[in-house]
């Protein structure tokens, strides 16, 4: 099975200012038809996970546009341009390439500073 | 406006059964791969099982298999789970979830496997 690692596992930031989270893989990500599907997700305190961005830099909709995926390959990265209060949670990136399974990555933790 | 509603979720003994529902509303639930992903409790996501559009495909983390059932009823837009032998370390929020990227997520239903 694939493994997925995030870093770091916990990020405190200070509001309006960026953060980056980087997600890697054990094996590259590239499917045979040449997508790369590898996506992120938001867990808002108590709440359920909801998708952000999936193969790697698409948007889903009603995301802010502060919030960016990156990368290739084996290594990516989510991006918060100017963090929010609201952006308080814990982010999972999780790969659907080498499935099943599907794996996620054990979570960062983003709080404020 | 897509719409997951997991229900079922109770305390069950260890060696009990449990079947977990979750009715779609807002897509046409025949056109998409359905998944059940669990949390236990204060820990991260774990995928356990997706069922193709019609049911012909059904896959299954190893630790559930031989335990655990997904199924479907497209008449009914309805997910289903049926959970036997259930466990201690089956204790989790268990969410369905759309589509092969998860793109949208139920509110989950909490399963508690204790004596």
């Amino acid at each position: 099975d694939v493994v997925m690692t995030q870093s770091p596992l916990s990020l405190p930031v200070t509001l309006g200012q960026p953060a980056s989270i980087s997600c890697r893989s054990s094996q590259s990500l590239v499917s045979s038809d040449g997508n790369t599907y590898l996506n992120w997700f938001q867990q808002r305190p108590g709440q359920s996970p909801r998708r952000l961005i999936y193969k790697v830099s698409n948007r889903d909709s009603g995301v802010p546009d502060r919030f960016s995926g990156s990368g290739s390959g084996t290594d990516f990265t989510l991006k918060i341009s100017r963090v929010e209060a609201e952006d308080v949670g814990v982010y999972y990136c999780m790969q659907g390439t080498h499935s099943p399974p599907w794996t996620f990555g054990p979570g960062t933790k983003v709080d404020i500073k | 406006e897509v719409q997951l509603v997991e229900s079922g979720g109770n305390l069950v003994q260890p060696g009990g059964s449990l079947r977990l529902s979750c009715a779609a509303s807002g897509f046409t639930f025949s056109t998409y791969w359905m998944s059940w992903v669990r949390q236990a409790p204060g820990k991260g996501l774990e995928w356990v099982a997706n069922i193709k559009e019609d049911g012909s495909a059904k896959y299954y983390m190893d630790s559930v298999k031989g335990r655990f059932t997904i199924s479907r009823d497209n008449a009914k837009n309805s997910l289903s789970l049926q959970m036997n032998s259930l466990r201690a370390e089956d204790t989790a929020v268990y969410f369905c979830a759309r589509g092969t990227g998860a793109s949208h997520w139920g509110q989950g239903t909490l399963v508690t496997v204790s004596s």
